[in-house]
């Protein structure tokens, strides 16, 4: 299994910046590191991804540790909206390359 | 809105009964996936398909179940003889591209119910 260890939750205040950690130590030289996101009653959304070097999009920045076995997802300015489960997620080599999917971090947003 | 569509949205079965879920995925995408989510963990892989042909199916998926994707389009996953244990969230997502890094998009999911 590809494993990733995530916090089982957090909490942030509004406009203020989160960091979201995990850790994949068994990860392979190949693998690229996703985040998703699952609003209440939604399917998960795509929110960024990375192989080595620190990246940047509109919704978060994604920053991977120089071992790559730990990386950390960055909301810069939180929102309510933002509450949601953040699911790090890297593929299964031992059967196929499917997402696993852990329990992943709720985080919650505070007014 | 993904653009990933699927029905129906809630489905209340008896045990024992068959049901069948559809999933249309965004119409270029070639790859579609199903997942089944219980409450309080993430989602689980159960299949995949790349145009019509089924790829790999999770070892922990029964015999119970089946999925098809006729014409490389929609998908349908059918459970026969239900258990109280199906009852879950299945998501469908779909896909471009490699598979290594290409974003999914998920649709919003059928929840089942067993009695």
């Amino acid at each position: 299994d590809a494993k990733t260890t995530q916090p089982n939750s957090m909490e942030s205040n509004e406009e203020e910046p989160v960091h979201l950690p995990c850790n994949h130590s068994t990860i392979s030289g190949t693998d690229y590191i996703h985040w998703y996101r699952q609003l209440p009653s939604q399917g998960p959304e795509y929110v960024i991804h990375g192989l080595t070097s620190n990246v940047n999009n509109r919704m978060a920045s994604l920053a991977i540790a120089e071992d790559r076995k730990s990386s950390t997802l960055i909301l810069h300015r939180a929102t309510l909206r933002d509450a949601a489960v953040y699911y790090c997620i890297l593929r299964d080599h031992n059967y196929g390359q499917n997402f696993v999917f852990g329990p992943g971090t709720r985080l919650s947003v505070l007014p | 809105d993904t653009g990933v569509s699927q029905d129906p949205r809630h489905k209340i079965t008896k045990r024992g009964q068959n049901v069948t879920f559809r999933c249309d995925p965004i119409s270029e995408h070639n790859r579609l996936y199903w997942y089944r989510q219980t409450l309080g963990q993430g989602p689980e892989f159960l299949t995949y398909f790349q145009n019509e042909a089924q790829l790999e199916k999770s070892r922990l998926l029964s015999d119970r179940f089946s999925a098809e994707r006729p014409k490389g389009s929609f998908s349908t996953l059918e459970i026969q003889r239900t258990e109280q244990g199906d009852s879950a969230m299945y998501l469908c997502a779909s896909s471009y591209g490699s598979p290594s890094y290409n974003e999914q998009f998920f649709g919003p999911g059928t929840r089942l119910t067993v009695l």
